[in-house]
């Protein structure tokens, strides 16, 4: 079954540590996107990968850090930068990044890990 | 910059009724795509229904609909016969038209429960 696969669900972590959120897809998409989730609050958009080998900012980049090595991989590294990085974080992709016409622009979503910063 | 606002952060609906929860968006631009996203208790991201600017006709998808003003910015999302399984929360999204970054811009979401 083709999909996004998110590890661990939970992660605990020592302030101070850099920490690594996986995200792996298996549907061929172009374009990965990382979010941040908050209580009350919609997602966030941090980081988001068009190509490989290529990445850009989102709305709150700070303190984390992405790569782009391999098309299915877009692992999320929260340095010990983020102020606050206890939240739910969702990985997504896309089968192009934005074309035109039929529904190669709609997100699909990972799983999601939650992780705590204690 | 878009922004997107959904002013009803709870709701409640029995089983069969039908709901709309409400939604709209700033923006200056023209085309872009809109979106309903239901996140269940497993927290995993479902895409409901979308719609596409340049389209008047409103979308539907089974039970839900949506009714689009574009005029307005507005863009609400109805569950006709709701069911247990509709409980979530539902987020309104929007996202700029081809040829710029796909980002997706959320609302604050609706908690919406479906009683017996």
């Amino acid at each position: 079954d083709g999909g996004i696969t998110q590890s661990p669900k939970y992660l605990f972590r020592k302030e101070g540590q850099n920490v690594t959120l996986s995200c792996e897809q298996n549907l061929n998409h172009d374009a990965m996107y990382w979010y941040r989730q908050d209580p009350g609050q919609g997602l966030r958009l941090i980081y988001y990968s068009q190509i490989v080998n290529d990445f850009q900012k989102g709305d709150i980049a700070e303190g984390y850090s992405v790569s782009r090595e391999k098309k299915e991989s877009f692992p999320l590294t929260v340095t010990s930068a983020q102020k606050n990085p206890t939240a739910f974080y969702l990985c997504a992709s896309s089968m192009a990044h934005g074309l035109a016409g039929g529904r190669s622009y709609e997100q699909y979503f990972g799983p999601g890990t939650r992780l705590t910063v204690t | 910059a878009q922004t997107v606002t959904q002013s009803q952060p709870e709701m409640s609906v029995q089983e069969a009724e039908t709901v709309t929860l409400s939604c709209t968006y700033d923006t200056s631009e023209n085309n872009y795509y809109l979106f309903w996203y239901k996140q269940p208790p497993s927290r995993q991201m479902i895409l409901v229904i979308r719609q596409e600017a340049y389209k008047q006709q409103n979308a539907t998808e089974n039970r839900f609909s949506v009714n689009f003003q574009k005029a307005a910015k507005s863009f609400s999302l109805k569950i006709s016969d709701s069911q247990l399984g509709d409980t979530a929360m539902y987020f309104c999204a929007f996202m700029k038209h081809a040829g710029t970054a796909s980002k997706l811009t959320f609302g604050t979401g609706t908690r919406l429960q479906v009683t017996l």
